[in-house]
């Protein structure tokens, strides 16, 4: 089955810098690549999501990239802020009816101003 | 709010006894899901459903039953609850129209004693 690693575990940077998360899959025929942000005691959110027919994807100061010969793919954050501080978890799945995402185990990031 | 509650959303029992936590969903979506969140592991598929009757098992599903006898309800037992069962248990719904993009619940803090 499919296999997710994230790294780092933990990311500290200052306001103002970039973040970056990266990620690895096992499965080539995994197609689907979704970043969620899960800030203390709340539910895990969907921030950006990627599909193996695109290679970079923005939203904002978010942007995630996809490097499938690699087999790996990648969460940017630029200027960052406090707001920004939160444990971010990598998935990926195919896109066919009756599979399941398999996450990676989380980076938690911390935007100290 | 995102329709789709769980609960109950803290529990404490005590280790050999049955435990169900439901999850309930109002957005007739066909997928449901049940992750378990550790420290250090991050969310690991324990059951999902693709449809009434559906379901199949996820990476971590020693332990556990699921039954889904309408739409609306995903229901996860642990039939004779241990001391490595206490953790955070996530319910998620999907649906291929929208990419399947996961909406996960508040989620469920049990803990056995």
């Amino acid at each position: 089955g499919e296999n997710v690693e994230q790294h780092p575990s933990t990311l500290s940077v200052q306001e103002g810098d970039s973040a970056v998360i990266k990620c690895t899959y096992s499965d080539s025929a995994s197609n689907y690549f979704p970043w969620y942000k899960q800030e203390l005691g709340k539910r895990p959110q969907l921030i950006i999501d990627i599909r193996s027919n695109v290679g970079e994807k923005k939203d904002q100061r978010i942007a995630v990239t996809l490097n499938k010969t690699a087999k790996h793919f990648s969460l940017h954050i630029t200027e960052t802020q406090p707001e920004d501080s939160a444990v971010y978890f990598c998935a990926a799945s195919t896109d066919q009816a009756g599979t399941a995402l398999i996450f990676g185990k989380g980076t938690t990031l911390s935007v100290s101003s | 709010d995102a329709g789709i509650t769980q609960s109950p959303r803290h529990k404490v029992t005590e280790t050999g006894t049955p435990v169900t936590l439901r999850c309930h969903q109002t957005e007739n979506h066909r997928y449901m899901y049940w992750y378990r969140q550790d420290p250090g592991h991050g969310l690991r598929l324990i059951h999902y459903s693709y449809g009434v009757k559906d379901t199949d098992k996820g990476e971590v599903s020693d332990g556990y039953s699921v039954s889904r006898s309408k739409t609306e309800d995903f229901l996860l037992t642990l039939e004779s609850a241990t001391s490595s069962q206490t953790s955070v248990y996530f319910c998620a719904i999907s649906e291929l129209a929208e990419n399947y993009g996961y909406t996960f619940g508040s989620g469920t803090r049990l803990t056995v004693v």
